[in-house]
């Protein structure tokens, strides 16, 4: 069975800052992997998707996520972050057969001055 | 623009009463799902359907209901059977396609939180 594990509930960076939010997933297939953002009291938005191909993923807003088969991880990263980019991240994994999403616990990202 | 409408927005409702959320989406999209999301546990799926008329249970799906009598609508009764439904509820459609093509991916609609008092 699929599951994803997302490292940290919680993540606070500086503006300008690294952003780095870590995600790992287990699936008996080749995993479709995706993440998505939340603002607060919204429904969530695709920031990216891993299917096949390019392992290196770029979403919008300046976000990218690279798919790691050997450390079965999925880290979604940003090399400057913006105050806009406050919000709660969610890492999936497509169920195989199922056509569901997996989805993490979730990280809540704030971003401070 | 094509979308996913969910309504209410907010909800409140006492105990022992049901409540009925609605969403309607215009994507034509065949799959529509229901989760539910509490704080530091994700996204739970309560009920999905992947076509008209069929829809399957999710993980959670003790306490509500659901129907799929048009494509378009997909909606979702939480019972008094449901003993905690105090959560924000969000729903979701899908195209169709294969899994390598990536068409495999959600389209959310805004939310409804329910409060029960």
């Amino acid at each position: 069975a699929q599951s994803v594990t997302q490292l940290g509930s919680h993540v606070s960076v500086s503006e300008g800052a690294l952003v780095l939010l870590r995600c790992n997933y287990s699936s008996s297939v080749p995993p479709y992997l995706f993440w998505y953002v939340q603002y607060p009291n919204q429904g969530l938005q695709l920031l990216l998707k891993y299917t096949t191909g390019a392992t290196l993923v770029k979403g919008i807003n300046g976000f990218e996520a690279e798919f790691k088969k050997s450390e079965t991880s999925f880290h979604l990263t940003k090399p400057s972050a913006h105050m806009s980019d406050a919000a709660e991240y969610f890492c999936a994994v497509l169920s195989g057969g199922y056509n569901k999403l997996i989805f993490g616990a979730g990280t809540r990202l704030a971003v401070h001055p | 623009d094509g979308g996913i409408t969910q309504s209410p927005k907010y909800l409140f409702r006492k105990e022992g009463q049901n409540v009925t959320l609605s969403c309607e989406q215009n994507l034509n999209h065949d799959a529509m799902y229901w989760y539910r999301q509490d704080p530091g546990q994700g996204l739970r799926l309560i009920y999905y359907s992947q076509i008209v008329n069929d829809f399957q249970k999710g993980d959670i799906a003790e306490g509500y209901s659901v129907s799929r009598e048009k494509k378009e609508s997909f909606p979702l009764t939480v019972t008094s059977a449901q003993k905690n439904p105090t959560a924000f509820y969000l729903c979701a459609s899908q195209g169709a396609g294969l899994a390598f093509s990536g068409a495999n991916v959600l389209t959310f609609g805004a939310g409804s939180r329910l409060t029960v008092l």
